[in-house]
């Protein structure tokens, strides 16, 4: 089982603020994800990395940036939060086989 | 078309009742499949994982896979409440990332 720990779990937050979402996992995974799921709707990939200093963009176009600078962590930041950010996002790092351990998630209010 | 391919239900069966969840895929590159549970507003967890074709059971879970018809299926036996969540597949050549079905949503009445 995967130690994988998102923070925070909840954030409502103005129009234009900056938001950091933070990722990290104790396994010492390379590869990472963010996903973006709205309630009872599907995953779509955001971002993912293979590595330190390696990001790559996911399958849904997103206005959001993130960083490796470390293995064990991940973050994901929004410039400038608005409305339609609202959902939640999890954060995953592969194990074997490649298979995924998902983080509790944060969901995400941009009033 | 997705790459894999999964009626969204919802389904709703009585309690012990044996539930049958099916993906299809189409990238015959795929060897790697998954299966995901998710409770509402939690993250998926990992439920099996199997290479290849072929039979994997856990407890009163089976996962199975039939790559010449591109055909994965997870059994539930004897299904109880506690399983009503929404059920994922995933399918990845290890190369890429997992690609994930839409989920079945699963209620099981008592």
């Amino acid at each position: 089982e995967a130690d994988i720990y998102q923070t925070p779990r909840y954030l409502v937050i103005g129009t234009g603020k900056k938001i950091t979402l933070e990722c990290s996992q104790t396994m010492g995974h390379d590869k990472m994800y963010w996903y973006q799921q709205d309630p009872g709707m599907e995953l779509h990939l955001i971002h993912y990395s293979y590595g330190v200093n390696s990001t790559e963009k996911g399958d849904l176009s997103s206005e959001s940036t993130v960083s490796r600078i470390r293995t064990e962590h991940f973050p994901l930041t929004l410039e400038s939060a608005r409305p339609s950010h609202t959902s939640q996002y999890l954060c995953a790092s592969e194990g074997q086989l490649g298979s995924q351990y998902f983080g509790p998630g944060t969901r995400l209010l941009v009033l | 078309q997705k790459e894999v391919e999964q009626d969204p239900g919802p389904l709703s069966v009585p309690e012990g009742a044996i539930v049958s969840l099916n993906c299809t895929y189409s990238n015959s590159a795929f060897q790697y499949f998954m299966w995901y549970r998710q409770y509402s507003r939690k993250g998926p967890e990992l439920l099996m994982y199997t290479y290849s074709s072929g039979n994997k059971e856990d407890g009163r879970f089976t996962a199975q896979v039939d790559k010449s018809s591109k055909y994965i299926s997870l059994f539930i036996r004897d299904s109880q409440p506690s399983d009503s969540a929404t059920y994922l597949c995933a399918s990845s050549s290890g190369n890429t990332p997992l690609v994930f079905g839409k989920g079945t949503r699963l209620s099981v009445i008592a």
